[in-house]
């Protein structure tokens, strides 16, 4: 089975755009997790999807936003982009169950200029 | 109460040695701790977990103890190599089936020397 797959790998935007991550599960995962790794605040939750509906968020602001389509493939979009934004941003994909085991990708690092 | 507690920020070992790390928790809805090795370039890859209702857990080198009572959680490598150098991260989430949301502790760099 191919891994938790995440484009573009790196990315550099400029303050004040916005920006658009994907990320392709595992086949047969219908949960995707997406996690924002910084080296001052560590690995925070973003947002958690399950089929289509997104089932959890963290405490982060509107700018952060994310869907998740029908092939269960999941996109976050960043608006307004904030230098406080550069980070590695984390996909993780689950099957659906209790407490299953998360697979993350390699992540996208994004550098906001 | 959502913040799990990782302790020490960095460890050295020796070759063959004990690495210990300890995290701390106060939620008791956790019920799933499992623990994360990163390398650098990578994502977190799931190394062990454990469940509150075992007090311990062994695969291969790696054992999770845990003390319900406490609150507390703990990884032990044994026989620690230069291959274990990585940054590992304890986590906790409440399941249910309702969400798959991890809580991620602070993070431990271990530098194991040959």
């Amino acid at each position: 089975k191919a891994g938790v797959t995440q484009t573009p790998r790196y990315l550099i935007k400029t303050r004040g755009q916005q920006v658009t991550l994907s990320c392709s599960p595992i086949s047969g995962h219908r949960s995707v997790s997406w996690y924002q790794q910084t080296p001052g605040q560590g690995l925070q939750f973003l947002f958690e999807y399950f089929s289509e509906t997104q089932r959890n968020k963290g405490n982060f602001p509107g700018r952060f936003s994310g869907r998740q389509f029908s092939n269960s493939r999941s996109e976050m979009n960043v608006s307004t982009l904030e230098l406080g934004d550069s980070a590695l941003y984390l996909c993780a994909s689950s099957e659906p169950g209790h407490n299953t085991e998360a697979f993350f990708g390699q992540g996208t690092r994004l550098t906001v200029v | 109460q959502q913040q799990v507690k990782q302790s020490p920020q960095s460890l050295i070992v020796q070759k063959g040695g004990i690495s210990i790390i300890n995290c701390a928790y106060e939620n008791t809805a956790f019920d799933y701790f499992p623990w994360y090795q990163q390398f650098p370039g990578k994502g977190p890859a799931l190394l062990i977990a454990i469940r509150p209702d075992v007090s311990e857990k062994k695969e291969g080198r790696f054992t999770i103890s845990f003390n319900k009572s406490a609150k507390q959680f703990s990884l032990h490598i044994m026989d620690s190599q230069p291959g274990d150098s990585a940054t590992y991260f304890c986590a906790a989430s409440i399941g249910g089936g309702a969400t798959n949301k991890l809580i991620f502790g602070t993070g431990t760099l271990l530098a194991v020397q040959p």
